[in-house]
């Protein structure tokens, strides 16, 4: 299995302000990525695949980078709509998410 | 929108089995791969398995193999969870998701099925 780690766990931001989450897997992925948004009470939510594409319509705010083992998914302009815990998720090799970071506002 | 319906909550006994189920399309069974991913109270998600129902293919976590078996039934478009020897850790909302290969993002979720493990 493909180990995923996350990093913070938790982020608290102002609204307007730049948030950078980043995601690691144990071994090279490629860019099969994909980011997802789970609001308290609801499911996940894909907002980002292949690691830099855009699920449509999602906010032109969101984007994500990166490719091999190192992620970063970055909220340009953090609005209060944004509260939820995000995920990565890698798809090279069947499925395995990270632990999740928490972002407040 | 594709719809995958799940059954309801269940509370099961330690040492018990449980069964979940995912109603998808007919386009689902033929084109996609379904997956099987758990959320327990304040964590995170865990992928435990999928199936390319079209291919009768099946893979699991680590963690699972064994205890976790994944069905279909072709004639109701189906596809069922079952899970063994269940301890209190598997208490959880389990969702079945749709992915475009037996490796794939999810568009598409259930609503959640909440298993209780209790005694």
């Amino acid at each position: 299995d493909i180990q995923m780690t996350q990093s913070p766990p938790t982020l608290s931001a102002s609204v307007g302000e730049r948030v950078t989450i980043t995601c690691r897997a144990s071994r090279n992925i490629n860019n099969w990525l994909a980011w997802y948004q789970q609001k308290p009470g609801k499911g996940p939510k894909v907002m980002i695949y292949q690691a830099s594409i855009l699920e449509d319509g999602v906010p032109s705010r969101f984007s994500g980078s990166g490719s091999g083992t190192q992620f970063t998914l970055t909220i340009s302009s953090l609005q209060p709509d944004d509260v939820a815990t995000y995920y990565c998720q890698q798809y090279s090799l069947y499925s395995s998410f990270g632990p999740g970071t928490k972002l407040e506002v | 929108q594709v719809l995958l319906v799940q059954s309801g909550a269940e509370v099961k006994r330690p040492g018990s089995s449980m069964m979940v189920s995912c109603e998808t399309s007919g386009d689902t069974f033929t084109r996609f791969a379904v997956h099987w991913v758990r959320q327990a109270r304040g964590q995170g998600l865990e992928w435990i398995g999928v199936v390319v129902p079209a291919l009768g293919k099946r893979n699991f976590a680590q963690k699972f193999q064994g205890r976790a078996t994944i069905t279909t039934d072709v004639s109701t478009n189906t596809v069922f969870l079952r899970l063994n020897n269940l301890r209190s850790d598997d208490t959880a909302v389990y969702y079945c998701a749709r992915s475009l290969g037996s490796s794939g993002y999810y568009t598409s979720w259930g609503q959640g099925a909440l298993v209780t493990v209790s005694s």
